[in-house]
């Protein structure tokens, strides 16, 4: 087991510019979330993803955000024309169907920190 | 909307003394989970909380789960350095699905 795992860590950017995170859950964890985390602030859903199907998308998650999660397995976040309010700590989340996935335990990777110039 | 509130906001201590977390809702959780999380991090869970007036005790934390399942406390006897952080608590009102998390309680232990 060798945790939820997300890339790039660090990500700066020119506002306008597009980027995409990448986020690789414990393997066999069918359940995916992505939060968003601003300084001094818990984090805040934004979506969240069964297998391959999204069953649940935030209204903070506006027209320029996207994600996917093709096969099952891992998932992009893909942010268009950024702004300089998206500058934050992006954080996905996984847990089993069962077992400890039964108490809604979500066991997080280590964030990717965006910061939009 | 669930919202969680949690107190204190910032707590800074000296190691050795006693402190309590609260976090408050007036929505009913199915399970309420604590978090600790470092400077770049992601959140690290330490606990899960399922059962109206559930207690839990990992080492010197002891999480307790409100009777109502709206309102939880963690509490931390002889604090260390190493215990510095930032606690967060989440709630889920179903099995699955978003967890809702409080703002945060920033602790600071001093040596």
């Amino acid at each position: 087991d060798t945790g939820v795992s997300q890339d790039p860590r660090h990500k700066i950017t020119k506002r306008g510019q597009n980027v995409t995170f990448r986020c690789d859950p414990i393997s066999e964890h069918n359940r995916l979330y992505w939060y968003r985390q601003t300084l001094g602030q818990g984090p805040e859903f934004l979506t969240y993803f069964q297998n391959e199907a999204q069953l649940e998308k935030s209204r903070l998650l506006s027209d320029r955000f996207s994600a996917e999660r093709p096969k099952g397995s891992f998932s992009t976040l893909e942010i268009q024309r950024t702004e300089q309010g998206d500058s934050a700590m992006y954080l996905c989340a996984s847990s089993p169907q069962r077992g400890s996935g039964s108490k809604n335990e979500q066991f997080f990777g280590p964030g990717t920190r965006l910061t939009v110039l | 909307t669930q919202l969680l509130e949690q107190s204190p906001q910032f707590l800074s201590i000296q190691e050795g003394e006693n402190l309590t977390v609260y976090c408050n809702s007036s929505s009913v959780f199915s399970s309420l989970q604590w978090y600790r999380q470092e400077p770049g991090e992601g959140p690290v869970l330490l606990v899960t909380v399922v059962t109206g007036g559930e207690v839990k005790k990992l080492k010197r934390l002891t999480f307790q789960f409100g009777d109502a399942r709206k309102d939880s406390s963690l509490h931390i006897t002889a604090a260390q350095p190493g215990d510095t952080g930032l606690y967060l608590c989440a709630g889920g009102v179903t099995s699955y699905g978003k967890l809702t998390f409080g703002q945060g309680t920033i602790l600071t232990v001093h040596p």
